[in-house]
């Protein structure tokens, strides 16, 4: 089944703790992206990469580090995770050329204390 | 990107057809319109796109008026499953960032 998965779902963590937030597709799509989901800030992009070794700021990278060594995985890396990361976080893929059509992760619901 | 506004809730009876409208009065020639929407804290799910054509997929209907100033999304038969929030982005071709807005929350009643 074409997919994007997320791991973990939900994570609670402390304040200074790094952690990272997997993302892979099994779709060999190019494009993948991270987006966070704030009650009242609607889905803002985090960073983007589109391919291997090609990565790009979106709105919001303070923070947050990604990687892209191979095409079917994009992580998402939190050095020193603060409270206001507290978020609903997606990753999505598309192909190249059917950038209209992503598909999304089922999210990773992240809690900083 | 094309500024959109959307009614931020909307109701429908269970088998009718639903009508969700998106203003963008500032779309540019080379912009299209695309319809996603989000299932309770699920990941978004794209439906439609288009430029200037009426279209239509399995999902739904993107009618766009002539002056692409507007579009209206159409589910035909609207079932409980289609409970969600529906975001209409307007966006170059090619632009990988979708740049959601606060959507428009449709409730579908039994």
């Amino acid at each position: 089944e074409a997919q994007v998965t997320q791991n973990p779902r939900y994570l609670i963590t402390v304040t200074g703790k790094k952690l990272t937030v997997t993302c892979s597709q099994n779709m060999n799509h190019e494009y993948m992206s991270w987006y966070r989901q704030d009650p009242g800030l609607g889905l803002r992009q985090i960073y983007y990469s589109m391919n291997v070794e090609v990565t790009d700021k979106g709105d919001v990278p303070e923070g947050y580090k990604v990687s892209r060594k191979e095409k079917r995985n994009f992580p998402l890396i939190l050095e020193s995770p603060s409270p206001n990361q507290t978020s609903l976080y997606f990753c999505a893929s598309s192909l190249i050329h059917r950038e209209y059509e992503q598909y999304f992760g089922p999210g990773t619901r992240l809690t900083v204390t | 990107d094309a500024k959109t506004t959307q009614p931020p809730s909307m109701d429908c009876a269970e088998g009718r057809a639903a009508n969700l409208p998106c203003n963008h009065s500032t779309i540019s020639g080379n912009e299209y319109v695309y319809w996603y929407r989000q299932i309770h804290s699920q990941g978004p799910q794209y439906i439609i796109h288009g430029l200037k054509n009426n279209e239509t997929n399995e999902m739904a209907s993107l009618i766009i008026t002539e002056d692409r100033k507007s579009s209206t999304l159409i589910l035909p038969h609207a079932t409980l499953r289609d409970t969600a929030v529906y975001y209409c982005i307007v966006r170059q071709w090619g632009a990988q960032k979708l740049v959601f807005g606060q959507g428009t929350r449709l409730t579908i009643n039994p």
